[in-house]
């Protein structure tokens, strides 16, 4: 099945500075998922898109799917040390919508 | 509404032995997925279940590897004959339709 690549792989910030890491597919998805997992948690699901073109806000956060439906990106508006973690795009593949994850974007913030 | 439950949450094996770790899917959820996880890497998919069914097996490994989704009680994956590589966060995730997956806090297996 296709690959999704995310860049990057770290990216270190002070706190208050944005974040934005970006999913990228050789091929057209049919929709992406955005998970957070923190350090020794496990993924929780942030938003799914579906629509090219879209753009889907919760608070800091944005999100957005590209217009060809082949890469996304996760926006967030001056960080917090809570938004430490690991953020990974995924898309459901086939029947069995079994997720295909990214590698992630290891965000770490300094206070 | 309990979330999804695993357990052990930590396994520590020695190489042959084998391994099961258990999934509690979320009440009224008839799926099942499991996943693994190698440090500083994204989840691969094992396998999806749903009662009494697998449905995709496909990444799996074909050998020592098994799991099974009965028809009462949590879902088990089952290693047999632990090796190394085998040591990886497990995570089983569970849905109600095919949309938004509920991850469990995974079981660390660390082969000795």
């Amino acid at each position: 099945g296709q690959q999704v690549m995310q860049i990057p792989q770290y990216q270190h910030v002070q706190e208050g500075e944005d974040f934005t890491t970006y999913c990228n597919s050789s091929t057209t998805l049919s929709n992406i998922q955005w998970y957070k997992q923190r350090p020794g948690g496990h993924p929780v699901f942030l938003i799914q898109l579906v629509k090219s073109g879209e753009v889907k806000k919760q608070k800091r956060l944005t999100f957005q799917f590209g217009e060809a439906k082949k890469n996304s990106s996760l926006h967030i508006t001056a960080t917090q040390t809570t938004d430490v973690g690991t953020y990974f795009c995924a898309y459901a593949q086939g029947g069995s919508e079994k997720l295909v994850f990214g590698k992630g974007t290891k965000l770490t913030v300094n206070p | 509404n309990a979330g999804v439950m695993q357990n052990p949450r930590h396994l520590v094996r020695r190489r042959g032995q084998e391994a099961r770790l258990r999934c509690s899917p979320m009440k009224g959820h008839s799926h099942v997925y499991w996943y693994r996880q190698l440090p500083e890497e994204g989840l691969k998919f094992m396998v999806y279940l749903q009662k009494e069914n697998i449905i995709d097996e496909s990444g799996m490994p074909k050998e020592r590897f098994s799991a099974e989704f009965p028809k009462e009680g949590p879902s088990i994956l089952r290693i047999q004959q632990v090796v190394r590589g085998d040591s990886a966060a497990y995570f089983c995730a569970s849905s109600q339709t095919t949309y938004e997956q509920y991850f469990g806090p995974g079981t660390r297996l660390t082969v000795t």
